[in-house]
């Protein structure tokens, strides 16, 4: 079955620093990805998604995902986090044949001040 | 503009009580609709969806079901509640065809 891995499920960094979340599924096919982020207290939210041409797609709030196919990848970057990004976040793959999402397990990232 | 509501945001239920968790959506016709289940560590799983009115599949198997009596309503119930059914579930949408899925402010449910 199509499964989506994210591989850190919980990450803490300091102010400026670069961040980098991991994001691998299991399917050969045509794909869809996404990026949700959950800020304390409210709701799932897009961050961004991919669907076709650009592998490199750029989101709310500085974020950006680059679909590497070759290694099934779609990790999710941005160059200097603040406090603000405090959140859980979640890959989520759609595949070819099939409208149901399925998501990973989730991310915590916890940014210090 | 579309939005989705569902309450009750928090719930307290004895173990073998009944439930009833309700999602309604706005400003939009035949969506697909969704229930999550979100687990500490464990992510999003996915419950039920449907395609529309009286269609409800259900992806694991457990002693929780799901009813679309109109088109953009969408009941989560149990006759009798278990402990592991605590967690946080998730109302969910999107227009058939569309491309992004929309979630609910979501429903704390503590079984004791």
């Amino acid at each position: 079955a199509q499964s989506v891995s994210q591989h850190n499920h919980h990450v803490i960094l300091s102010e400026a620093a670069s961040l980098e979340l991991g994001c691998n599924y299991s399917y050969g096919g045509t794909v869809n990805l996404f990026w949700y982020v959950q800020y304390p207290g409210q709701h799932l939210q897009l961050l961004l998604k991919y669907f076709s041409g650009d592998p490199l797609v750029k989101g709310i709030k500085g974020f950006e995902a680059e679909f590497i196919k070759s290694k099934f990848s779609f990790n999710l970057r941005k160059p200097s986090v603040q406090w603000s990004d405090t959140a859980e976040y979640f890959c989520a793959l759609r595949w070819g044949g099939s409208y149901i999402p399925t998501f990973g397990r989730g991310t915590s990232l916890i940014v210090h001040p | 503009s579309q939005t989705i509501h569902q309450w009750p945001a928090t719930l307290v239920q004895p173990v073998g009580s009944p439930l009833s968790l309700e999602c309604t959506v706005e400003g939009t016709s035949n969506p697909n609709l969704y229930w999550y289940r979100q687990a500490a560590g464990r992510g999003l799983q996915l419950l039920f969806y449907s395609v529309g009115i009286g269609q409800i599949s259900s992806e694991v198997p457990q002693n929780l079901s799901a009813s679309r009596p109109q088109d953009r309503q969408f009941i989560l119930s149990s006759k009798k509640l278990l402990l592991s059914d605590s967690g946080f579930y998730l109302c969910a949408w999107e227009t058939g065809g569309s491309d992004t899925i929309y979630f609910g402010e979501g429903s704390w449910l503590t079984v004791v």
